[in-house]
């Protein structure tokens, strides 16, 4: 039973460079969120969509653009990564109240 | 103000101690509340959610008080295996979750 499941889990890139986080869940679910996790700072969100072929901005959307081109995929770019993007990613679906996490992906720009 | 606070700990308690966590949250109209586990390195996990009669799961209770805007967490004859971040969670609008930075709990023998 996969659930929510992120890749790469860990990355390292360097400052200008670009990459996508690819995010797939397996429950049918209508929402999807990506979150990014900073020590002190908890969870915050930056994009979600409600459905296929919608998107829309969280708390920090800044720096990242968002694609839910399938209603079980949705992915995550950084058009020209930062040092302050470092971070660990976390996507998430949910149903009713209940939001369910992928693993985590470790992000280091340098 | 954040709109969700938690006291960071860390609270280092021994094994069969109680222990609460506090959680203020801003947004008046926020519908839902939940707690979140978080273990080292890993995902949030739903712990419970949180009633305005207050609700209890086996060794834990959840209360909320809305006129304070206030939510707890108890948890009784604490084990080792609950030293973990625990994170308050608010939903402000059926399309949105907000987090609290978590507060740190260590378990001790």
């Amino acid at each position: 039973n996969a659930g929510v499941t992120q890749t790469p889990k860990f990355r390292v890139l360097k400052t200008g460079q670009s990459m996508t986080l690819l995010c797939a869940q397996d429950m049918n679910h209508e929402y999807m969120y990506w979150y990014r996790q900073d020590p002190g700072m908890g969870l915050r969100l930056i994009h979600y969509s409600v459905g296929e072929g919608t998107t829309a901005k969280g708390e920090v959307p800044d720096g990242y653009n968002v694609s839910r081109l399938k209603k079980q995929n949705f992915l995550l770019g950084l058009e020209s990564a930062a040092p302050s993007q470092t971070s660990v990613y976390f996507c998430a679906s949910s149903f009713w109240n209940t939001i369910y996490f992928g693993e985590g992906s470790w992000l280091t720009v340098v | 103000r954040k709109e969700v606070e938690q006291d960071p700990g860390p609270f280092n308690v021994p094994e069969g101690a109680t222990v609460a966590f506090n959680c203020t949250y801003s947004n008046s109209a926020s519908q839902s509340f939940f707690w979140y586990r978080q273990d080292c390195r890993k995902e949030p996990k739903l712990l419970m959610s949180v009633y305005s009669s207050g609700n209890e799961d086996g060794r834990f209770t959840a209360q909320l008080n809305r006129a304070s805007q206030y939510i707890s967490l108890l948890i009784r004859d604490s084990k080792l295996s609950d030293s973990a971040t625990y994170l308050c969670v608010v939903k402000p609008n059926n399309n949105d979750m907000r987090f609290g930075a978590g507060t740190r709990l260590t378990v001790k023998p």
